[in-house]
């Protein structure tokens, strides 16, 4: 079992630019949740998908988008970077919602805008 | 406002000694509190779920208590190893019970040999 995978590892990028992040849920999941995390910050949630649908979103403008496939796959598309997008973005995958849900994460992608 | 509130500050101890870090939060009762492990550069590492019902829970070297009334979590290592060493950080559901949680900053543990 691969466990929650993230591609890709570290993204450099402008000023201005779009940037689509990948994840990749561990196996059996179906409910893929994305986070962004600055440094010394505890991760900030993002929003969730569940069942290819935006089921529930942070407080994030509408600059962050994301999408889920029929696979359980998903992205996360940053639009308009700003130097302060600059962070971890973590995915974490868990199975449907539930008292009980323990998130598995993925190993994050850093990204430095610039 | 709702707020987690965990030691900025880093916890130093000594190996075999009794690490205990805190979680605090406000203006919320939610139904379950977790914690997590993360090292530098990767992503958290699920430790334990306690629910809002339950006093204490444990697992191996790990204990969490959770005290409704004073709104506060204490996380457990006993017999601590430096590969202990790690950010802790606490979660909780602030969201209405839809399963979402809400990180604190977490607290780094150094444990020296």
């Amino acid at each position: 079992d691969a466990g929650v995978t993230q591609s890709p590892t570290h993204l450099i990028k402008t000023r201005g630019q779009q940037v689509t992040l990948r994840c990749s849920p561990k196996s059996g999941h179906d409910t893929v949740s994305w986070y962004q995390q600055a440094l010394g910050q505890g991760p900030q949630f993002i929003f969730q998908y569940y069942e290819e649908e935006e089921r529930q979103r942070g407080n994030f403008p509408d600059r962050f988008s994301g999408h889920q496939f029929p696979n359980y796959s998903s992205e996360l598309n940053v639009n308009a970077l700003l130097l302060g997008d600059s962070a971890l973005y973590l995915c974490a995958s868990s199975l449907s919602a539930g008292l009980n849900t323990e998130a598995f994460f993925g190993q994050g992608t850093r990204l430095t805008v610039v | 406002s709702q707020k987690i509130e965990q030691n900025s500050e880093a916890l130093n101890i000594q190996e075999g000694k009794t690490a205990t870090l805190t979680c605090n939060y406000t203006n919320y009762s939610p139904a379950y509190l977790q914690w997590y492990r993360q090292d530098p550069g990767r992503g958290p590492v699920f430790l334990l779920l306690i629910r809002e019902n339950e006093k204490e829970k444990r697992k191996e070297r790990l204990k969490v208590t959770f005290d409704t009334t004073l709104k506060q979590s204490l996380f457990h290592i006993t017999a601590s190893q430096p590969a202990d060493s790690a950010t802790y950080l606490c979660a909780l559901d602030m969201s209405g019970g839809s399963y979402i949680p809400t990180f604190g900053r977490g607290t780094s543990l150094i444990v020296h040999p």
